[in-house]
C-alpha cells in the first residue's frame, strides 16, 4: 500500500466550479501536511501547509482528520489557470523528507 | 530570482553510460534533497544533505546512485552504468533546514536513457 494515496482522476471541471480533492496517508506518525501544484514539465510548487484546525487562503481550503488519516483541498470558483496536478505531501515525524502521493489532475474547461 | 538551479537541463545517455547531474541549492538553504519523478508518478525521495552531511540516503534504487555536496553547497548525484529504469526527471529541492520551512525545487533534470 502507498504510503500517500490520491484519486488521479482528471477532473474536468467547468471555470467557477467548486472541486474537492481527498488524499489518505498510512502512516499515524506523520506530523506536516502539504498541497503542492505541478504544471506540466515544470516543477512542484508548495500551494499551502495544512494545519490541524483547517486554513484557507483566498479559494483554497485544506482540511485535516488526523483520527481518519485524510487530507482534502477544496478550490472554490474554478480558473482556468487552476489547471495542474495536485500532489498531497506528508512529512514523518521525526524526518526531513517528503512523501508525495501520485497527484491529481485537475483541468478546468471555459 | 535566485532559486534553486539544476543542470542540464535535458540529458540522453546511452546505456551503460555514466551520468552526473548538478544542483545549486538557494543561497543559505542548509538542507538539500534528490527527488525521483517517473512519468505520471509523485517525486520519490532519493537522498538528503544537511549541510555536506548526507543525513538520509535510504531512497537511493542502487549502490550504482551516488550523490555528494562536498562543500554544503552545490550538489552532484551521479548515476554509473544507467539502465533504462533509470530514465526519469531528477528533481533537486533545498530548504532553510528547520522541517516547517517549505523545500523549493529546481526546475529538474530530464534524463533519458537509451
Amino acid at each position: 500500500r502507498k504510503e500517500v494515496e490520491q484519486d488521479p482522476g482528471p477532473f474536468n471541471v467547468p471555470e467557477g466550479a467548486t472541486v474537492a480533492f481527498n488524499c489518505t496517508y498510512s502512516n499515524s506518525a506523520s506530523q506536516s501536511f502539504f498541497w503542492y501544484r505541478q504544471d506540466c514539465r515544470k516543477e512542484p510548487k508548495l500551494l499551502m501547509s495544512v494545519y490541524s484546525s483547517g486554513n484557507e487562503d483566498g479559494r483554497f481550503t485544506a482540511q485535516l482528520n488526523r483520527a481518519s488519516q485524510y487530507i482534502s483541498l477544496l478550490i472554490r470558483d474554478s480558473k482556468l489557470s487552476d489547471s495542474a496536478t495536485y500532489l498531497c505531501v506528508v512529512n514523518i515525524n521525526n524526518t526531513d523528507k517528503l512523501i508525495f502521493g501520485t497527484g491529481t489532475r485537475l483541468q478546468v474547461f471555459p | 530570482g535566485a532559486g534553486v538551479s539544476q543542470s542540464p537541463r535535458y540529458k540522453v545517455a546511452k546505456r551503460g553510460q555514466d551520468v552526473a547531474l548538478r544542483c545549486d541549492p538557494i543561497s543559505g538553504h542548509v538542507s538539500l534533497f534528490w527527488y525521483q519523478q517517473a512519468l505520471g508518478q509523485g517525486p520519490e525521495f532519493l537522498t538528503y544533505f544537511q549541510n555536506e552531511a548526507q543525513l538520509d540516503k535510504s531512497g537511493l534504487p542502487s549502490d550504482r546512485f551516488f550523490a555528494e555536496r562536498p562543500e554544503g553547497s552545490v550538489s552532484t548525484l551521479k548515476i554509473q552504468r544507467t539502465q533504462q529504469e533509470d530514465s526519469a526527471v531528477y528533481l533537486c529541492a533545498s530548504s532553510l533546514g528547520d522541517r516547517d520551512q517549505p523545500q523549493h525545487f529546481g526546475d529538474g533534470t530530464r534524463l533519458s536513457i537509451l
